[in-house]
């Protein structure tokens, strides 16, 4: 089973709101990742978690938060997002960090900032 | 810097046809993973197959294969026998030693009856 699962699968939310997606996975998984992606491009890393531990973040504004609180389960917390945060937002897993390891994306969270 | 470059935007097949979609890579690693998914319109990346950089066999799974040319640094994706249901966006992606897949722009497939 190459599951991953996100929810909501849409999300509208004011700039004032606070909001989470949440994401996970039951393959045993020890790497999850955080991708944004806007219409018609490919999508972009936000966070890399391994072991639960915040391995990699690229230079994402505060208003995202991400949180691992184990190691099947990745959120990401959003409070006082702007219009252009508007966008598909990808949760990823795969066995580890290796190159070889293939990412198992979930269906997305499809987010529209007012 | 990794680099994947997919100079198709847009590719028309139909049904019953092989298509090709084109991609190259660049990259100053020895060790790296080649990947290809598709995104239909609903928006979830799709898995299809994986390369690596010391496989010395093409990577099949079923009516994808991958033509790797280390040497010119491609990893086009070949579809046999084009569905409807493979018209999608496909995307090339590169993994090294970093963790993050580096995408191409994509490739738009559009299959006709």
């Amino acid at each position: 089973d190459t599951e991953v699962t996100q929810t909501p699968k849409h999300l509208v939310m004011g700039m004032t709101n606070k909001k989470s997606l949440k994401c996970e996975q039951h393959m045993g998984h020890r790497a999850m990742y955080w991708y944004k992606q806007k219409a018609k491009k490919p999508p972009e890393l936000m966070f890399v978690y391994s072991y639960e531990k915040l391995s990699i973040n690229e230079s994402v504004p505060s208003r995202f938060s991400p949180e691992c609180p184990n190691s099947s389960l990745l959120n990401l917390h959003l409070h006082a997002l702007q219009p252009e945060d508007s966008a598909l937002y990808l949760c990823a897993s795969s066995q580890d960090l290796g190159f070889q390891e293939t990412q198992y994306f979930g269906p997305g969270t499809r987010l529209l900032v007012l | 810097a990794q680099k994947i470059t997919q100079t198709q935007p847009g590719m028309f097949v139909q049904e019953k046809e092989a298509v090709t979609l084109d991609c190259t890579y660049d990259t100053s690693d020895q060790s790296y993973g080649l990947f290809w998914y598709k995104q239909p319109s609903s928006g979830e990346m799709i898995f299809l197959i994986y390369q690596g950089s010391y496989d010395e066999q093409n990577a099949t799974e079923g009516r994808y294969s991958l033509n790797f040319q280390k040497a010119r640094k491609s990893a086009n994706l070949v579809i046999s026998a084009s569905q409807l249901g493979d018209s999608a966006m496909y995307f090339c992606a590169m993994r090294g030693p970093r963790a993050a897949l580096i995408f191409g722009k994509g490739t738009t497939l559009s299959v006709s009856s």
